[in-house]
């Protein structure tokens, strides 16, 4: 089983700000299987980025993907109040995988 | 607009059975692969079940292998999953969602329930 690591933890950052979030795969993962998704309190999590780099439908174009092999990252260049919220990273091999999520809170 | 609705959750005991249910509308549910995805409290995310567009292909996370079934009725646009033997580490919300792919699975998940809470305590 593919294990994903993703740091920091949480991240606090003011509006405005860039974030970048880290995800780690345990081996080499295709960039075809490797999303982002965003969590809010008491909603469900929405599909931001797939294909490493490819931004969901509606998904606007602050938030982006890059990475390759074991090293992947999200970036959002500037945060909105709506952009604070736990943050996943999954590969999409035969048995899917979530890493643990990284928290963006207002600093 | 795709809408799922989940229902079926609630508190059970170890050892014992419950069905979870997921309406679907606004889109064509027989052209999609759908899944089971649930969260522990406080927990991550954590993939269970998926089943192909037709129903011929079922596959689960080996926590649950063995113990749940996944299945859908295309007729009744209705996601189904039966889980037996529950243990306490089966407490989460439930996720009903569906893969982005549509009759090609990708096990990219791009529009979620709100989910369905199963707390398994004696």
């Amino acid at each position: 089983e593919i294990v994903l690591t993703q740091s920091p933890g949480t991240l606090s950052l003011s509006p405005g700000e860039r974030a970048t979030l880290s995800c780690r795969a345990s081996q080499s993962v295709s960039s075809t299987y490797l999303a982002w998704y965003q969590e809010k309190p008491g909603q469900a999590p929405r599909l931001l980025i797939y294909g490493a780099s490819s931004r969901a439908t509606g998904i606007p174009d602050r938030f982006s993907g890059s990475g390759s092999g074991t090293d992947f990252t999200l970036t959002i260049s500037r945060l909105e109040p709506e952009d604070f919220a736990v943050y996943y990273c999954q590969q999409c091999g035969s048995s899917p995988t979530f890493g643990p999520g990284t928290k963006v809170d207002i600093k | 607009q795709v809408q799922l609705v989940e229902s079926g959750g609630g508190v059970v005991q170890p050892g014992r059975s419950l069905r979870l249910s997921c309406a679907a509308s606004g889109h064509t549910f027989s052209m999609y692969a759908m899944h089971w995805v649930r969260q522990a409290p406080g927990k991550g995310l954590e993939w269970v079940a998926l089943i192909s567009y037709d129903g011929t292909n079922k596959y689960y996370a080996d926590s649950v292998k063995g113990r749940f079934t996944i299945s859908r009725d295309n007729s009744q646009n209705t996601l189904y999953l039966q889980m037996n033997s529950l243990r306490a580490e089966d407490t989460a919300v439930y996720y009903c969602a569906r893969d982005l792919g549509g009759y090609f699975v990708r096990r990219l998940f791009d529009s979620w329930g709100q989910g369905t809470l199963v707390a398994v305590s004696s």
